[in-house]
């Protein structure tokens, strides 16, 4: 049962926008920064944004982040194949004094 | 550029004990302030930090793990290393190393700005 709450899958053809959602609480997300990773299939994952909604280095505008309150969530706007991936949001969580992970969340380009 | 790669066995019997390292170039582990870390995924699951060392040595670790866990620097061959103890099935999962960035040294910033490729550590007889 992971600490931050994603929706398992997500779905879009090529061209569209989706939004991926990502859920804690006052510990974590509600006074912390978020952050987004992206697993591409049998690799490591890969920092997608940072600090709530920085991008670092190499990482196309198409991705964008925001948060609000205790949730945040991940924009891709003109979809293409090569995201489909999954999608990990992370916070840090003061009551647990460390990073916590959503369950992740699966995009399939259709 | 930074780069991390893991080396270790992939193969581990259930109550033995488990030992990565994690080999670190393009940055020297004990400049900056820099927490260096260890990260799990069993297969088809989510991810899972193990814990973290400071350049100081300082490390934390995940509670439910605390007891079996160590962690520590080399700083002459610029690596680091996981041991985890009396290993079970459970345990078995991809182990990633990472390198921790933080916005002005605050730990509400923590994020993982560089990953290893990961080692794939089965546990069984």
């Amino acid at each position: 049962q992971s600490v931050l709450t994603q929706p398992p899958s997500a779905s879009a053809t090529p061209g569209q926008r989706v939004t991926i959602s990502c859920s804690g609480s006052s510990s974590n997300i509600g006074s912390n920064f978020v952050h987004w990773y992206q697993q591409l299939p049998g690799t490591a994952p890969k920092l997608l944004i940072y600090s709530n909604s920085q991008r670092p280095s190499g990482v196309p505008d198409r991705f964008s982040g925001s948060k609000s309150g205790t949730s945040a969530s991940l924009a891709i706007g003109g979809l293409q194949s090569e995201d489909e991936a999954y999608y990990y949001c992370a916070s840090w969580d003061d009551n647990l004094n460390g990073p916590v992970f959503g369950g992740g969340t699966k995009l399939t380009v259709l | 550029q930074v780069q991390l790669q893991e080396s270790g066995p992939g193969l581990v019997k259930p109550s033995q004990t488990l030992s990565l390292t994690c080999a670190v170039s393009g940055v020297s582990i004990n400049s900056g302030s820099y927490y260096w870390s260890w990260i799990r995924q069993p297969a088809g699951k989510g991810l899972e930090s193990i814990g973290r060392i400071y350049t100081s040595g300082t490390t934390n670790y995940k509670p439910s793990l605390r007891s079996r866990v160590t962690l520590a620097l080399d700083t002459s061959k610029n690596q680091f290393s996981l041991k985890l103890a009396s290993v079970t099935a459970a345990d078995t999962a991809v182990y990633y190393c990472a390198r921790v960035n933080m916005v002005r040294g605050v730990l509400g910033s923590y994020y993982f700005d560089h990953w290893g490729q990961g080692i794939l550590v089965t546990v069984s007889s």
